[in-house]
């Protein structure tokens, strides 16, 4: 079974750049999340999707965060226009519905500049 | 915030087994006990989980107090690989409260000795 899957791995953008996160789930599972640390900090939640709805975006930090499930599939974070404060590691996971233990993918690391 | 406590850092011998401990003392009926361990950058891995009764699986065992406000996470057989921050997470059933996100805290960082 192929694991959660994210795209770049790294990315460096200068400030005021707009920057697209990728997130594949593992096939058939209808929970996505993102989270992500920022520099020191713990790991936070950002949003929750099932299927293509969004159940939960309570931890988006603000309005430059866009988050989209196209057809309950893959996922996409935007973040525009970013900030020096955006730095840091995204992750995504994912989970089937009747299951308590997710999946995590290995993290984007945004640095911006 | 986090609704759990535990020790910043431990150490254990290889070979030797890791008890971390946890206390989650406003633990509610319905909530579980989550382990995620993460090893140095990578994303955060699932360990075991449980509600009331001890569990066990092939990576490690959770024992939980009766009273549910602490428990016990044991990795039989520890190796070098083994070594990386461990966090112990409360969260409700989906469907539940906020719908089954979790909240890390800062976790026990376990370091692994030859």
């Amino acid at each position: 079974e192929a694991g959660v899957t994210q795209f770049p791995s790294h990315s460096v953008i200068e400030k005021g750049q707009t920057v697209t996160l990728r997130c594949d789930p593992i096939s058939g599972h209808d929970n996505l999340y993102w989270y992500r640390r920022v520099m020191g900090k713990e790991i936070k939640f950002l949003l929750h999707f099932v299927k293509e709805s969004k159940q939960d975006e309570s931890g988006m930090p603000n309005n430059r965060f866009l988050a989209e499930r196209t057809g309950g599939t893959y996922s996409t974070l935007k973040v525009q226009p970013a900030e020096l404060e955006d730095s840091g590691v995204y992750f995504c996971a994912s989970s089937p519905w009747d299951s308590y233990g997710y999946t995590f993918g290995s993290g984007t690391r945004l640095t911006v500049v | 915030d986090a609704k759990t406590t535990q020790p910043p850092s431990m150490d254990c011998a290889e070979g030797r087994a890791a008890n971390l401990p946890c206390n989650h003392s406003t633990i509610s009926g319905n909530e579980y006990v989550y382990w995620y361990r993460q090893i140095h950058s990578q994303g955060p891995q699932y360990i075991i989980h449980g509600l009331k009764n001890n569990e066990t699986n092939e990576m490690a065992s959770l024992i939980i107090t009766e009273d549910r406000k602490s428990s016990t996470l044991i990795l039989p057989h520890a190796t070098l690989r083994d070594t990386a921050v461990y966090y112990c997470i409360v969260r409700g059933p989906f469907g539940y409260n906020q719908g089954g996100k979790l909240i890390f805290g800062q976790g026990t960082e376990l370091s692994v000795k030859p």
